[in-house]
Order: C-alpha cells, then sequence, then structure tokens
C-alpha cells in the first residue's frame, strides 16, 4: 500500500509559472523526500525535510511539511520546459525500515 | 562515475521463462533496493538489502528471488516469469540504513512478459 499520495495527479503551466505539488500520508514519518523522474528515466532526488523541519529550500524548490496535517507540498519557482517530468514524494516511517513512494504527479512546462 | 548501473535496459521473455536482472552500484554504499514501477502505482518495494549478506522482503516479494553477490552487486532473479511481472525495475543503493536516506536509482529494465 502507498504511505503518500500526490495531488494533482497532472499539472501544466506556462514557462515562467510556479507549480505547486502536494503529498498526503497516512502514518507518522522520520523525514519525507522528494524525487523527480524524467521520461524513460530513473528517479532523482531532490530535496528530503525531516519531521522535525517545516520548510526547506534547495535552489528553486521550497518543500513544506506540516505533521499535523500530514502533507507536505514541493515548490518549484520559475518553473522551466526542462522541469517537465514526474514529481514523486516518498516517507520514511521509521520502523518498517522502508521508502514508499506515492503514485506522481506528472508536471507539464509548456514553452 | 557511473552509479548505479542496470543490466539488461529492455528484455521480452515467454510465460514460464526464467531471468536475471542484474545491478551494480560503484558508491560504496551498503544498501541495496529493487523496485518495481508500474503505471499510476509510483514504485514498489520487492527486497532490499541493507548490507552485504542479508536480505529482506518488500511490498510485493512474491515471484522474486533476490542475491546480494558483494557490496557492489544485487540481482533480482524471476524463476518463472508471469505476464503480471510486465513491469519496468528500478535498482537503487543508498549510504544510510534502509528507509531514512536518499537513494541513487539506475536507469530501470524494462520487462515485458508475453
Amino acid at each position: 500500500s502507498q504511505q503518500g499520495e500526490e495531488d494533482p495527479q497532472a499539472l501544466s503551466i506556462q514557462e515562467g509559472e510556479n507549480a505547486t505539488m502536494n503529498c498526503s500520508y497516512k502514518t507518522s514519518i522520520n523525514n519525507l523526500q522528494w524525487y523527480r523522474q524524467n521520461s524513460g528515466r530513473g528517479l532523482v532526488h531532490l530535496i528530503l525535510i525531516r519531521s522535525n523541519e517545516r520548510e526547506k529550500h534547495s535552489g528553486r524548490l521550497r518543500v513544506t511539511l506540516d505533521t499535523s496535517k500530514k502533507s507536505s507540498s514541493l515548490l518549484i519557482t520559475a518553473s522551466r520546459a526542462a522541469d517537465t517530468a514526474s514529481y514523486f514524494c516518498a516517507t520514511d516511517a521509521g520502523s518498517a525500515r522502508q521508502l514508499t513512494f506515492g503514485s506522481g504527479t506528472q508536471l507539464t512546462v509548456l514553452p | 562515475n557511473a552509479g548505479v548501473t542496470q543490466t539488461p535496459k529492455f528484455q521480452v521473455l515467454k510465460t514460464g521463462q526464467s531471468m536475471t536482472l542484474q545491478c551494480a552500484q560503484d558508491m560504496n554504499h551498503n544498501s541495496m533496493y529493487w523496485y518495481r514501477q508500474d503505471p499510476g502505482m509510483g514504485l514498489r518495494l520487492i527486497y532490499y538489502s541493507a548490507s552485504e549478506g542479508t536480505t529482506d522482503k518488500g511490498e510485493v516479494p512474491n515471484g522474486y528471488n533476490v542475491s546480494r553477490l558483494n557490496k557492489r552487486e544485487f540481482s533480482l532473479r524471476l524463476e518463472s516469469a508471469a505476464p503480471s511481472q510486465t513491469s519496468v525495475y528500478f535498482c537503487a543503493s543508498s549510504t544510510q540504513v534502509p528507509g531514512t536516506g536518499e537513494l541513487f536509482f539506475g536507469e530501470g529494465s524494462r520487462l515485458t512478459v508475453l
């Protein structure tokens, strides 16, 4: 079963706009990670946020975590065509010793 | 620096045939993983290995076996392939205890079972 679920399933925006994706999960976590997958490629790690952190930045990426609502959001600012990809959240629930992935958000950035 | 290398990249099997997917990492990572990715379902963990000589079942282990040959290599074997095993398989590795850190992924192996 999947711990994290992304919303929306698909998102299409114009280049230069901001893109926001959300992830909801069911049980308490130690950390939450975001990954990007370009079409036909492997996943690439973007950012990790721990359960005691509320916000984290990396370049044009901003991740927030609300443990009371069991949700996280990934914001990509000033999006580029090269940001077109699927984005997955993954949760670490600690005792399971497994990183559990959601089903992803397909982002399309139109030039 | 190659990172995580998977072979083969593509494979077509008939039902009942066997095959082994190979994975090697050159980052001196302790933990290695096999995931499968099906449309609309994200990635599901098949097996993982926290260190050389140890393996553990993940969420969907049925129909698969694994071998942690050494610290670098972690193979996934399908003994009798079934159409339900048609998927994209990803190997990954990590420096940290399973479930806790960043994963480094290979490019995937696309398997079709007829």
